[in-house]
């Protein structure tokens, strides 16, 4: 199993360009969720999709814009970037979303490698 | 308040030291929380689960503490490949949080 994978992996805009990050899974997750990490922030929420045909807004949803393609994938696209978009852009996923039962496996997220994207 | 805060260190220790963070919550509500690790330049992965009861794993102890909403991570003989930066996770309710993480370097 490749778990969840992200292409690309480094990626130069200018200001205005557009472009969209691709996520998969192959672990048969429902959810899935894109994160951007900044220096001294944290991973920070920006759109999640909580099960297929359905997504969210998360804490920074601003210039982004999400598809739930399928049950494996998850795109992220910016439609205008900026250079406060900067940042490195993780994808997850996860069996579940909520902790109605507080089951650990089913919350525990998994990572992709991450798209270090800088826009100039 | 942030709804999950760390201290960001960096903790500077020596191999086979002890080493201990704390994480603060501000839901009282929250049951599920987790540790991830993640080293530099690459994506975070799960560290351990950290239940009611504590958790053992190996050098690796979590505890959480709902009086004083914390939790605990616990790190006994460290090695130099323990190096990384934590970060505490809270997955109460239908939010997941993740703490802005602590940064550990152990030296020879």
């Amino acid at each position: 199993n490749a778990g969840v994978t992200q292409t690309p992996k480094f990626q130069v805009l200018k200001t205005g360009q557009s472009m969209t990050l691709q996520c998969a899974q192959d672990m048969n997750h429902n959810s899935m969720y894109w994160y951007r990490q900044d220096p001294g922030m944290g991973l920070r929420l920006i759109y999640y999709s909580a099960s297929e045909g359905t997504t969210d807004k998360g804490e920074v949803p601003n210039g982004y814009n999400v598809s739930r393609l399928n049950k494996r994938e998850f795109s992220l696209r910016l439609e205008s970037a900026a250079p406060s978009q900067t940042s490195v852009y993780f994808c997850a996923s996860s069996y579940s979303r909520t902790s109605g039962s507080a089951d650990a496996g089913t919350l525990t997220q998994y990572f992709g490698p991450g798209t270090r994207l800088t826009v100039l | 308040r942030k709804e999950v805060e760390q201290d960001p260190g960096p903790f500077n220790v020596p191999e086979g030291a002890t080493v201990a963070f704390n994480c603060t919550y501000s839901n009282s509500a929250s049951q599920s929380f987790f540790w991830y690790r993640q080293d530099c330049r690459k994506e975070p992965k799960l560290l351990m689960s950290v239940y009611s009861s504590g958790n053992e794993d190996g050098r690796f102890t979590a505890q959480l503490n709902r009086a004083s909403q914390y939790i605990s991570l616990l790190i006994r003989d460290s090695k130099l490949s323990d190096s990384a930066t934590y970060l505490c996770v809270d997955t109460g309710g239908f939010k997941t949080i993740f703490g802005a993480g602590t940064r550990l370097f152990v030296k020879a």
